[in-house]
């Protein structure tokens, strides 16, 4: 069974530095999809980014960039120049690739306090 | 526009007293979802449904009740068999593909007072 590990709980910065949350992933298929959820205070889970197995290209999206190597099953999610407003839950998430059902399992999720 | 809803955003209840949760989705989705969240805590899922008329037991089911009679409602009942109901409670809605990620509506707090 699929299963998301995201072992930083908490992560707390100050304004302006990098940070970077982890993910690591265990999945007995060779077709599977990656995804970063952003809960805010507000409550609601955002989408930020979805990622095929078969697509291992780093992707960056103005000061967020993710890095998936499938050696090390990680799909790790960095900030750069954090702000306030980047406080937040996050959420790392795996979906194996189904017909007809999406079973999607979620990581415990990173707390991120970045502080002014 | 389309989404989710989430109906109350806040909601209090008395110990011993059964409450709902509404989610209305009108997305056209087929699945639809519903986790716990508890504070510092991850998503557990309590219930999901594929289909109209049919629904499975999450990890966390005992105490929870839901119905699916039309494709955009999937309501949840707190009974009060549910001995610590007091929690964040997301709806969520998706087709049936894994490539598919789920949408999320706004929450509902639950607190029993």
């Amino acid at each position: 069974a699929q299963k998301v590990t995201q072992a930083q709980t908490e992560i707390s910065v100050v304004e302006k530095e990098d940070v970077t949350l982890d993910c690591v992933y265990e999945t007995r298929d060779t077709t599977y999809y990656l995804f970063w959820y952003k809960q805010p205070p507000s409550g609601e889970l955002v989408f930020l980014i979805r990622r095929n197995s078969f697509d291992e290209q780093n992707e960056i999206s103005g000061r967020y960039s993710w890095n998936f190597q499938k050696s090390t099953s990680s799909f790790n999610f960095t900030i750069t120049a954090s702000q306030v407003v980047d406080s937040a839950v996050y959420f790392c998430a795996l979906s194996e690739a189904r017909w007809n059902n999406n079973d999607m399992r979620f990581g415990a999720g990173t707390r991120l306090t970045v502080k002014p | 526009d389309g989404g989710i809803t989430q109906s109350p955003k806040y909601l209090f209840r008395k110990e011993g007293q059964n409450v709902t949760l509404s989610c209305e989705q009108n997305l056209n989705h087929d699945a639809m979802y519903w986790y716990r969240q508890d504070p510092g805590q991850g998503l557990r899922l309590i219930y999901y449904s594929q289909i109209v008329n049919d629904f499975q037991k999450g990890d966390i089911a005992e105490g929870y009740s839901v119905s699916r009679e039309k494709k955009e409602s999937f309501p949840l009942t707190v009974t009060s068999a549910q001995k610590n109901p007091t929690a964040f409670y997301l709806c969520a809605s998706s087709i049936l593909r894994g490539d598919y990620g789920y949408t999320f509506g706004s929450g509902t707090r639950l607190t029993v007072v």
